[in-house]
C-alpha cells in the first residue's frame, strides 16, 4: 500500500519569500511522485513529476522538488513566491507499473500575502 | 497535448433526478479513465477506474448502482449520478490515461443537488 502525508494544511508566505511545501510518502515499490496545483473550481494541473533519473526535478512556474529516498520525501520549493501562486497543492504517489492508481495527500493551501 | 474536457462544468439538479457528466480526451486515446470526487477543502477521492469496453472497477464504499460509469470509446467516459440527493453535491473530476500511463485531469464538474 502507498500513502502520502503533507505536513501543514495551510502555509502562509509573503510575496518574494521562499515557498516550501512538505510531502512524505510510503510505498512498497519504487514510486513515481507528483505535485499538482489546483485553483478554485478548477481541475488539477501537473507541476512536476519524478519517475526515474535525476532526483532534482524542475517544473512549471519556477517550482522544483527533490526526491530523497532515504527520507522518503518529495518537498516542493520555489525561491520567490508570487501572488499568483496562491492555490491548493497536492502531492501524489503511484507505483511505477502500469495503470496503478494515484494516491493523493490531503493537500496544502498556499497563501501569499503582499 | 493531452487535453481532457468535462461537460458540464456546473450543473444543478433536483433531488431524485439523474445527471450525466461527460469526460473526453481530446487529443489522445484514453484506455483508462478515472473518476474522482472532491469535497470542499478536501483531497481527491478515487471513485472508480474504467477501461474502455469493460465494466468499471469501483472503490470500496462507492455505490456502483448510484454512480454509473460507462467507457464506451477510447475518448469518452460518462458518470451518471442516479436519483441524486443533496449529499451527492460535490466536485467531480475525471482523468484519462493513455499508453504513457500518466493521468491527465479534466477541469471538474460542480454538481449541486437541491
Amino acid at each position: 500500500a502507498q500513502s502520502v502525508t503533507q505536513l501543514g494544511s495551510h502555509v502562509s508566505v509573503s510575496e518574494g519569500a521562499l515557498v516550501l511545501l512538505r510531502c512524505n510518502y510510503s510505498s512498497s515499490v519504487p514510486p513515481y511522485l507528483f505535485w499538482y496545483v489546483q485553483y478554485p473550481n478548477q481541475g488539477l494541473q501537473l507541476l512536476l513529476k519524478y519517475t526515474t533519473g535525476a532526483t532534482l526535478v524542475k517544473g512549471i512556474n519556477g517550482f522544483e522538488a527533490e526526491f530523497k529516498k532515504s527520507e522518503t520525501s518529495f518537498h516542493l520549493t520555489k525561491p520567490s513566491a508570487h501572488m499568483s501562486d496562491a492555490a491548493e497543492y497536492f502531492c501524489a504517489v503511484r507505483e511505477n507499473s502500469g495503470y496503478s492508481t494515484l494516491t493523493f495527500g490531503k493537500g496544502t493551501m498556499l497563501l501569499v500575502s503582499p | 497535448g493531452a487535453v481532457v474536457s468535462q461537460h458540464p462544468s456546473w450543473v444543478i439538479c433536483k433531488s431524485g433526478t439523474s445527471v450525466k457528466i461527460e469526460c473526453r480526451s481530446l487529443d489522445f486515446q484514453a484506455t483508462t479513465m478515472f473518476w474522482y470526487r472532491q469535497f470542499p477543502k478536501q483531497s481527491l477521492m478515487l471513485m472508480a477506474t474504467s477501461n474502455e469496453g469493460s465494466k468499471a472497477t469501483y472503490e470500496q464504499g462507492v455505490e456502483k448502482d448510484k454512480f454509473l460509469i460507462n467507457h464506451a470509446s477510447l475518448t469518452l467516459s460518462t458518470l451518471t449520478v442516479t436519483s441524486a440527493h443533496p449529499e451527492d453535491s460535490s466536485f467531480y473530476i475525471c482523468s484519462a490515461a493513455g499508453v504513457s500511463y500518466e493521468q491527465y485531469f479534466g477541469p471538474g464538474t460542480r454538481l449541486t443537488v437541491t
